[in-house]
Parts: C-alpha cells; sequence; structure tokens
C-alpha cells in the first residue's frame, strides 16, 4: 500500500538559509500534517490543512509557512534557518479531517540539520 | 487541554518478561487515545488506538492495552519481551474535532537477553 512520502530525506542547511521540505500524503488523503520533533524530544504539532486550506495551527514559527496544493501535497518553507531549527521533521495524513476514527499515517520524515 | 504524561523515560526488560509502558492523559472530553512506536532513525509507526470503543485494544506485534477512564490511564502491555521490540514508545491524545496529535514525552525501551 501507498505510503506518506517525504522529501528530501535528509537536508543539511547553513544558518539563515531557506528549507523547503515536500510531503506528498496517501492518495485520497485530504488532511497533511506536519511535525517537528527535536533530539530527544516527543513530536510537536506545527500545521495541518484540510483542503488546501490551514485547519489548525500549532507552535509554528512566523519564519515558517506552509500550503497544501490542488494535489493534496504539501511544502513547508522555513526561512532564516536557526541552528534550533535542526530536528526531524514529519508529515501526515488522514482521510476526511473532522470525522471520528480518521487515522493519521505518518512519513518516514526529513531530518534537517542546521549548521 | 489536552495531555498526556509517560511515566519512566526508560524501561529495561529482559527477553520473554513483561512489558509495561504507562501512559496517563488529561482531556475534558472523551479522548482519542494512541500508542505509537519509533525505532531508530524511521518515523512513528501506530500500534494501537482507543475510539471509544472497546475499552482493552490489540494492536500490532502483540502489544495491547487498556483505556481505565476512572485511573485516566491508556498503559501499553506485552506479555513477552521480544529483543526487536527495543525502540521509542510516544502516547498520544487527539480531541475528536481537532485532529491534532499531543504527544507524551516518549519511552525508550530496551530489551536485553
Amino acid at each position: 500500500a501507498a505510503g506518506v512520502i517525504q522529501s528530501p530525506r535528509h537536508l543539511i542547511k547553513e544558518k539563515r538559509e531557506t528549507a523547503t521540505l515536500k510531503c506528498y500524503p496517501i492518495p485520497r488523503h485530504d488532511t497533511v500534517y506536519w511535525y517537528q520533533q527535536g533530539p530527544g524530544q516527543d513530536p510537536q504539532f506545527l500545521i495541518s490543512f484540510y483542503e488546501k486550506m490551514q485547519s489548525d495551527k500549532g507552535s509554528i514559527p512566523d519564519r515558517f509557512s506552509a500550503q497544501q496544493f490542488s494535489d493534496y501535497h504539501s511544502e513547508l518553507n522555513m526561512s532564516s534557518l536557526e541552528l534550533g531549527d535542526s530536528a526531524l521533521y514529519f508529515c501526515a495524513s488522514s482521510l476526511k479531517s473532522g470525522t471520528d476514527n480518521n487515522e493519521q499515517f505518518f512519513g518516514p520524515g526529513t531530518r534537517l540539520t542546521v549548521l | 487541554a489536552q495531555s498526556v504524561t509517560q511515566l519512566g523515560s526508560h524501561v529495561s526488560v529482559s527477553e520473554g518478561a513483561l512489558v509495561l509502558l504507562r501512559c496517563n492523559y488529561s482531556s475534558s472530553v472523551p479522548p482519542y487515545l494512541f500508542w505509537y512506536v519509533q525505532y531508530p532513525n524511521q518515523g512513528l509507526q501506530l500500534l494501537l488506538k482507543y475510539t471509544s470503543a472497546a475499552t482493552l485494544v490489540k494492536g500490532i506485534n502483540g502489544f495491547e492495552a487498556e483505556f481505565k477512564k476512572s485511573e485516566t490511564s491508556f498503559h501499553l502491555t506485552k506479555p513477552s519481551a521480544h529483543m526487536s521490540d527495543a525502540a521509542e514508545y510516544f502516547c498520544a491524545v487527539r480531541l475528536g474535532g481537532y485532529n491534532k496529535l499531543i504527544f507524551g514525552a516518549g519511552t525508550r525501551l530496551a530489551v536485553h537477553p
């Protein structure tokens, strides 16, 4: 079965640079979530989209932005990168946001290292 | 506000021994509760979930969890640990109308021979 695809899997950037992370949800899934997991930390919710509209927002810095496109893939754009942005970024997808029992399926993550 | 607390950041068991990973939740409404496993350098895999059906939930790899409302707990158990169970385990809560997951701090399970 098709899973959530994230690219790139690894990314190394310098401070103050920009980065774009991509997420391709499971086919027919209409909701995408982004989570950030720092070293030794639990995943923290950043932002989610349902049918290309932002549906919820968590602890996402103003330097970050995200969107969901017409094909339901999503991109997380990160600017003015800081050392503290080094983390594993997960994307998850689900079907029919707001429906009980909808399960989130996680991608393998993108490991971002800021030097 | 919803939250989960995982007691014990590290748990070590012998192969074949009982695995018990503790999770307590806080929620003002009936919660949806999940257990995820994360192997080194990998993503999150769903072990099991509670969605207000049966209070005893069976998951993959022989794991199960029991929802106890009176104790606000959702502990994860496995009767006999296997070396391959060594991983990080996260308990998470989701409010029905808001779909973001709120994770606990995680418990690292070590299994020794």
